[in-house]
């Protein structure tokens, strides 16, 4: 079932912060974050494994409550580079790399 | 990482051809992903491709349409046949390699 983010759309001024949010209706391994801009492939920014484990990149961090079957995408002090649609993808079983995508979160960092 | 070469990156075909893409990995994997993407949507999982096995669709998706072929553990095709304006979407494949997944550039298929 493919997971549900929230919002669809942000529109920022650059330094400021951004949420995004990627909800799921079954249990979860791990949770991707992708970034892509138009015309491009999926770039990965971020991985959250069942456990605890993540692995990151400078000033974008992200959480995962497993309990909730939720994760969020913080983007701190958003710069004009960070414009583009960002995915989460699911992977509900031991870590196969089989994703399921959420619908896309749209975001543009405006100067 | 992994570093996967997708061709062809893009092509215009006549509706009722058949296209096969061809995804090549800089290592070997176990499983390979193909995905498409719609116009302005995200990206839906095709079916995974299982080296000396058959390939595993998703709903929605059937061999007839989408033939895969995964000859060895670096390589895969995809084959979009009787192709009809409906199919022009990007058409990405995927591989997982310590947890993190890694996409081809994709290939464009526009079809007229």
């Amino acid at each position: 079932q493919q997971p549900v983010q929230s919002p669809q759309a942000v529109i920022l001024r650059e330094g400021e912060d951004a949420v995004i949010n990627c909800s799921s209706s079954k249990a979860l391994y791990s949770v991707h974050w992708y970034r892509q801009k138009h015309g491009e492939a999926p770039v990965f920014l971020m991985i959250l494994l069942k456990g605890g484990e993540q692995k990151g990149h400078e000033k974008i961090s992200a959480s995962f409550n497993e309990k909730k079957q939720q994760s969020s995408l913080y983007l701190t002090a958003s710069q004009l580079s960070y414009s583009g649609t960002y995915f989460c993808g699911t992977d509900g079983s031991s870590n196969t790399g089989k994703l399921i995508f959420g619908q896309g979160t749209t975001l543009q960092v405006k100067p | 990482s992994a570093v996967i070469s997708q061709k062809p990156s893009r092509d215009i075909c006549q509706r009722g051809t058949s296209l096969t893409i061809q995804c090549q990995v800089d290592s070997q994997v176990t499983m390979m992903f193909w995905y498409r993407q719609q116009p302005g949507q995200s990206l839906t999982l095709i079916a995974t491709a299982n080296q000396g096995s058959e390939a595993t669709y998703e709903s929605g998706f059937v061999i007839d349409k989408f033939p895969i072929s995964r000859p060895n553990l670096t390589f895969s095709t995809l084959t979009v046949s009787n192709m009809s304006p409906e199919d022009s979407s990007i058409y990405l494949c995927s591989v997982a390699k310590n947890t993190e997944a890694f996409f081809g550039q994709g290939t464009r298929l526009t079809v007229v």
